[in-house]
């Protein structure tokens, strides 16, 4: 089976920019989509496909990939970001079979 | 207003079965397939199990596959999760997630349940 590999924590400044990484073999195939959670609450979903944001998703949130790694940029960071995040995609052993990547715990400092 | 509901979960001993549900309500829900995903606590998410609109593919982690069973009865709006011959690694938050039209996310969640498997 496929993995997907994020660096447990990133922090980044009131209002700077930062970007979420996820490493993969998967990702040279598929899209990653990208979750938010908070403490205690259900993931969100935030970017999926090439650069798609659901309904209600702020627009300082953004994806892009390249090569076997997606990234997930949040430019102008707000203290209501500070999450984990997670990155997910298809699994290269089946089309019906999906892998997270190990989370990102963001700090907005 | 777009929902899932999850239930079903408790606490078990080890070798047990339990049987998990999620109602969801406001789509269509045979129009979509549908993923089982859990959470272990304080750790990350791991993907379980997913099955096609029609039941016509189903897939499922290998940390599961053999034990875990997954349904749905678009009659009923419901997906299930038989789970037998639980073990203690199987103690986590589980949610249902509703996928979208293509590429693969996972657009809308439930809260979860939690399932403990404890002698």
């Amino acid at each position: 089976s496929s993995e997907l590999t994020q660096d447990p924590a990133v922090s980044v400044a009131l209002g700077q920019t930062v970007r979420i990484t996820c490493q993969g073999d998967s990702l040279r195939s598929y899209y990653a989509s990208w979750y938010q959670q908070k403490p205690g609450q259900a993931p969100v979903l935030v970017i999926y496909g090439k650069n798609n944001r659901p309904s209600g998703i702020p627009d300082r949130f953004s994806g892009s990939s390249s090569g076997n790694t997606a990234s997930l940029t949040i430019t102008g960071a707000q203290a209501e970001d500070e999450a984990d995040y997670y990155c997910n995609s298809r699994d290269n052993s089946g089309n019906h079979l999906r892998v997270f990547g190990g989370g990102t715990k963001l700090t907005v400092l | 207003e777009v929902q899932l509901v999850e239930s079903g979960g408790g606490l078990v001993q080890p070798g047990r079965s339990l049987r998990l549900s999620c109602a969801a309500s406001g789509f269509t829900f045979d129009d979509y397939a549908m993923h089982w995903v859990r959470q272990a606590p304080g750790k990350g998410l791991e993907w379980v199990s997913s099955i096609t609109w029609n039941s016509g593919s189903i897939g499922y982690a290998d940390s599961v596959k053999g034990r875990f069973t997954i349904s749905r009865d678009n009659a009923k709006n419901s997906l299930y999760l038989q789970m037998n011959s639980l073990r203690a690694e199987d103690t986590a938050l589980y949610f249902c997630a509703k996928a979208t039209a293509n590429l693969g996310a996972f657009d809308i969640w439930g809260q979860g349940t939690m399932v403990t498997v404890s002698s």
